[in-house]
């Protein structure tokens, strides 16, 4: 257990519609990163998050947007939702938000588009 | 273009045999190389942070090494063992714009047959 907890679990939904995944960091953990894994992809790095502002950003959809909160949760809200957004979405997080830092994975939120 | 590439894309190997696995990034900008170990069903945790050229790193009997001249960095695996099967992935944080983004490889699938 990494300490980094994801909800929910499981999503079914459907195509156009909106959802929030929520990630709730480590104890102490400043930096929070979205990450999306899809069937026919690699890991891709969306956002990152340290201490409620936007730190670095990957290959974010603009139908999707996150934010973390003054308890340092963070929220991914993903909009007008396409099959293709079918995926698991991981986040992760570390106390200092750098590039040398180790991640913490959560167990991840596993989306499924109709 | 700028690529994180792992190869092989799998492997079997069996019980008690050592192994070794590349990943090959960009040289230039270097920062860190992340190793992470992915088992089916769970989330990825993190093995090493590589950050010195040259850089060995051990937990167990994993260990990796580091060469950012040119680019690539290695992960053995010694007297491999059925729990070592897992995903491995290498991560590199590329700088952007005055910010970083973190690039995964697609990683070397491992299967160690008992």
């Amino acid at each position: 257990d990494s300490g980094v907890t994801q909800t929910p679990k499981h999503l079914i939904t459907a195509t156009g519609q909106r959802v929030t995944l929520r990630c709730s960091p480590r104890s102490g953990d400043l930096s929070v990163y979205w990450y999306q894994q899809s069937l026919d992809q690699g890991l891709q790095f969306l956002i990152q998050y340290y201490n409620g502002e936007e730190r670095a950003k990957g290959n974010i959809l603009e139908r999707f947007s996150a934010q973390q909160f003054p308890d340092l949760h963070s929220e991914l809200n993903l909009s007008s939702l396409e099959l293709g957004d079918s995926a698991l979405y991981f986040c992760a997080s570390n106390q200092a938000g750098g590039s040398t830092d180790t991640q913490y994975f959560g167990p991840g939120t596993r989306l499924t588009v109709l | 273009i700028l690529n994180v590439e792992q190869s092989p894309q799998s492997l079997h190997v069996q019980e008690g045999d050592s192994t070794n696995f590349t990943c090959s990034f960009p040289s230039s900008n270097f920062y860190a190389l992340h190793w992470y170990r992915w088992e089916t069903a769970k989330s990825p945790e993190a093995l090493f942070v590589m950050t010195l050229n040259g850089d060995e790193k051990k937990k167990g009997r994993i260990s990796a090494t580091l060469n950012t001249k040119e680019g690539y960095s290695y992960l053995y695996i010694k007297g491999s063992q059925p729990e070592d099967s897992a995903t491995y992935l290498c991560a590199f944080p590329l700088v952007h714009q005055g910010t970083y983004k973190y690039i995964f490889g697609t990683g070397t699938r491992l299967k160690v047959l008992a």
